[in-house]
C-alpha cells in the first residue's frame, strides 16, 4: 500500500537552532515530492519539487533533499516566522498524490 | 501566477441541510482541479478532481458530489450533511504545463465547515 509518513509529529525549535523535517515514503514508482508549509487556517503554500534521488532545493532557510525512500527539509537558524505546519506529498507512477500528516513546527524567540 | 479563491471562508450548517461550496481559478486555463478534506492535526484526505469540464473523478464514496461547470469553476455540493462532514476544505489546482511532468498543486484558502 502507497504511505507517505512524516517525523517528528510536532518540533519546538529555539530560534536559530537548525534541524530537520523527515518524509518517509513508500509507494509504487516516484514521479515527484513535493514540500508545502501551511499556516493555521489557511490553504497549503507550495515550496519545492523534487524529481530523483540526489537532488536538492534551497529557499531562504530552507533546504530540500531527496533520497530512494526519504526526503529530508532542514532548516538552517530558524525563525519565529517559519513556524508553521510543513507537508510533504508524493505523486506516484500512476499520477495519484499522497499527503503526509505534517510536521508541526514551533520555533521560539 | 495562479490565484484560487474559495467561499465561503467559514460556514456553520446543521445535520441534513444541503451545502454547496465554490472555488474559481484565476492566471491559468485548462487546469487540473481537486478537492480536498484536512481533519484537525490530520493529512489532505483526496475527495474528488477533474480533469476537464464536465470530468469528475472521485477518490471516496460518501455523500458528497462535485461538478465542474466551467474551465476554471469547480464545485463540492451535498444534498444531506452529515456530522462527519465538518472539516477544512481546499480547492487546488495544477496548471497545465510541461507533458509528463509532475507539476505542482496550488492551494486557495480553505472553508471551515462546521456540522451541528
Amino acid at each position: 500500500e502507497d504511505q507517505v509518513t512524516q517525523s517528528p509529529e510536532a518540533l519546538r525549535l529555539q530560534e536559530g537552532e537548525s534541524s530537520s523535517l523527515n518524509c518517509s515514503y513508500t509507494v509504487s514508482g516516484l514521479r515527484g515530492l513535493f514540500w508545502y508549509r501551511q499556516d493555521p487556517g489557511k490553504g497549503p503554500e507550495f515550496l519545492f519539487t523534487l524529481y530523483s534521488a540526489g537532488e536538492e532545493k534551497e529557499k531562504e532557510r530552507l533546504k530540500a533533499t531527496l533520497t530512494k525512500k526519504e526526503s529530508f527539509l532542514h532548516i538552517t537558524a530558524p525563525k519565529p516566522e517559519d513556524s508553521a505546519t510543513y507537508l510533504c506529498a508524493v505523486k506516484t507512477s500512476y499520477d495519484k498524490v499522497i499527503f503526509g500528516p505534517g510536521t508541526s513546527l514551533s520555533v521560539i524567540p | 501566477s495562479q490565484t484560487i479563491h474559495q467561499w465561503p471562508a467559514t460556514l456553520v450548517q446543521p445535520v441534513g441541510s444541503p451545502l454547496s461550496l465554490e472555488c474559481t481559478v484565476e492566471g491559468t486555463s485548462n487546469p487540473n482541479l481537486y478537492w480536498y478534506r484536512q481533519a484537525a492535526g490530520r493529512g489532505l484526505q483526496l475527495l474528488f478532481y477533474s480533469v476537464g469540464i464536465g470530468q469528475i473523478s472521485s477518490e471516496v464514496p460518501q455523500n458528497l458530489s462535485a461538478s465542474r461547470p466551467q474551465d476554471r469553476q469547480f464545485i463540492l455540493s451535498s444534498k444531506k450533511l452529515l456530522l462527519s462532514d465538518s472539516g477544512f476544505y481546499l480547492c487546488a489546482s495544477t496548471p497545465r504545463r510541461l507533458a509528463g511532468v509532475p507539476n505542482e498543486q496550488f492551494f486557495g484558502p480553505g472553508t471551515r465547515l462546521t456540522v451541528l
